[in-house]
């Protein structure tokens, strides 16, 4: 079974300034990589995912995740966050192929500071 | 509407009482996921559907919960005999395609709380 690691549950940075939410995972087999975003009340919205081929992704509101095959991780960045970047950010996983759950990370609460 | 649309968004609900939350898909996707958010937690699987086949409901927690998609449309996540530990914040979503590399979309989901 696959598992995902979010090892900051709280990351404060100023307005601004640049971030980097890190995300580990564990698999024995293939997977599919996502990064989602939740604002207070919220259903979860995908910033971006990696399937196959190059290994930086680009997704929406200027993030970006790079797919490290050999220290198995997924970490997000941004160079420079707004304060509307405030919400809780989810690493998950999924098997590639056909169709599976997802498996979640516990979350990061990215709160950016004026 | 363009997304998918859960209702009730908030459910209190007795100990010991019966409740059934909705979710109603993107029109026209293969795909339905219920997953359980505990506070402070990631969302964790429930079960699956694919159209009306329920295909995984290795996650449901026990026997009390049930979810149905007979028509391959809408779902209900039916909780039976609600215990405290219950209270959660449950989601749905659809996919396109049954593919693991099918986008799925949320609901903004139902928050449950069992007194």
């Amino acid at each position: 079974a696959q598992s995902v690691t979010q090892l900051d549950s709280q990351v404060p940075v100023f307005e601004e300034a640049p971030v980097e939410l890190r995300c580990n995972y564990s698999s024995s087999v293939s997977v599919y990589l996502f990064w989602y975003v939740q604002y207070p009340n919220q259903g979860l919205q995908l910033l971006l995912k990696y399937l196959s081929g190059s290994t930086l992704v680009k997704g929406i509101n200027g993030f970006e995740a790079e797919f490290n095959k050999s220290q198995t991780s997924f970490h997000l960045r941004k160079p420079s966050v707004h304060i509307s970047d405030t919400a809780e950010y989810f690493c998950a996983v999924t098997l590639s192929g056909s169709a599976r759950q997802l498996t979640f990370g516990s979350g990061t609460q990215l709160t950016v500071l004026p | 509407g363009a997304g998918v649309s859960q209702s009730p968004r908030y459910k209190v609900a007795k100990r010991g009482q019966d409740v059934a939350l909705r979710c109603d898909p993107i029109s026209g996707h293969v795909s339905l996921f219920w997953y359980q958010q505990a506070l402070g937690q990631g969302p964790e699987f429930l079960t699956y559907f694919q159209n009306e086949a329920q295909l995984d409901k290795s996650g449901l927690p026990s026997d009390r919960f049930f979810a149905e998609r007979p028509e391959g449309s809408v779902s209900t996540l039916k909780i039976q005999r609600t215990q405290q530990e219950d209270s959660a914040v449950y989601l749905c979503a659809s996919s396109l395609l049954g593919q693991g590399s099918s986008e799925a979309f949320f609901g903004q989901g139902t928050r449950l709380t069992v007194v």
